[in-house]
């Protein structure tokens, strides 16, 4: 199973906002609505975003909002702060029962 | 607040047995529709599924190393656990355990992850 594509960089300022793309095929991301993303500040356990597309857990900014169009999830960040800044990865479930993750996303805050 | 810790040795020599625990405080590893799951992340690489296992000691792993991973869990200790063996170099990775509820597909709680290098 290959790694679900991500922009290896993403950049923003401060207030601006910023989309950051999850591509895979019709056996994973198209094919279900089990697409999570993780925040993850190296050295530290991730966090959960976003799961089943747009679902966003209890807790969680509502400046992180999720969606999808056919092989590809977006996970949007709004008013974009300096504390956003980490590695963010995408997730879905696969034909095959199994979980394939992207391959990250550095976010860096301007 | 549930919390999760990997233990187990941060180096193991090729051709060896990896061994990690990952102990669950703060909820019983009994109760619920829990998955508990190991991911690894290879050095500057992006996170890989393992697989998981379920508080009866049903598992499910990832088809690309089913044949060396075996995963098992400890109510008594709250404790679940998992062994990848013939381990070489590409193993070499942070090895985290999770908590996935309701679906196995998405993680609510993480370990911080544990460094296990393979090397002679």
């Amino acid at each position: 199973q290959s790694a679900l594509t991500q922009p290896a960089s993403v950049f923003g300022s401060p207030g601006q906002s910023i989309t950051i793309s999850c591509t895979g095929t019709s056996s994973d991301v198209g094919g279900y609505n089990f697409v999570s993303w993780y925040q993850h500040h190296p050295g530290k356990a991730p966090k959960l975003m976003i799961y089943d597309v747009s679902n966003r857990p209890s807790g969680v900014s509502n400046r992180f909002s999720g969606s999808k169009s056919g092989n590809t999830a977006s996970l949007i960040i709004s008013g974009l702060q300096a504390e956003d800044e980490a590695d963010y990865y995408c997730s879905s479930r696969t034909s095959s029962s199994t979980l394939v993750f992207g391959g990250g996303t550095k976010l860096t805050v301007l | 607040q549930v919390q999760l810790q990997e233990s187990g040795p941060g180096l193991v020599k090729p051709s060896q047995t990896l061994s990690l625990t990952c102990t669950v405080s703060g909820g019983s590893i009994s109760s619920g529709t829990y998955y508990w799951t190991w991911i690894r992340q290879h050095p500057g690489k992006g996170l890989e599924w393992i697989g998981y296992i379920y508080h009866s000691g049903d598992a499910y792993y990832d088809p690309a190393l089913k044949s060396r991973v075996t995963m098992s869990v400890d109510t008594s200790k709250n404790q679940f656990s998992l062994n990848l063996s013939s381990v070489n170099a590409a193993d070499t990775a942070v090895y985290y355990c999770a908590r996935a509820a309701a679906t196995p597909y998405k993680f609510d709680f993480w370990g911080q992850g544990t460094l296990v290098t393979v090397s002679s």
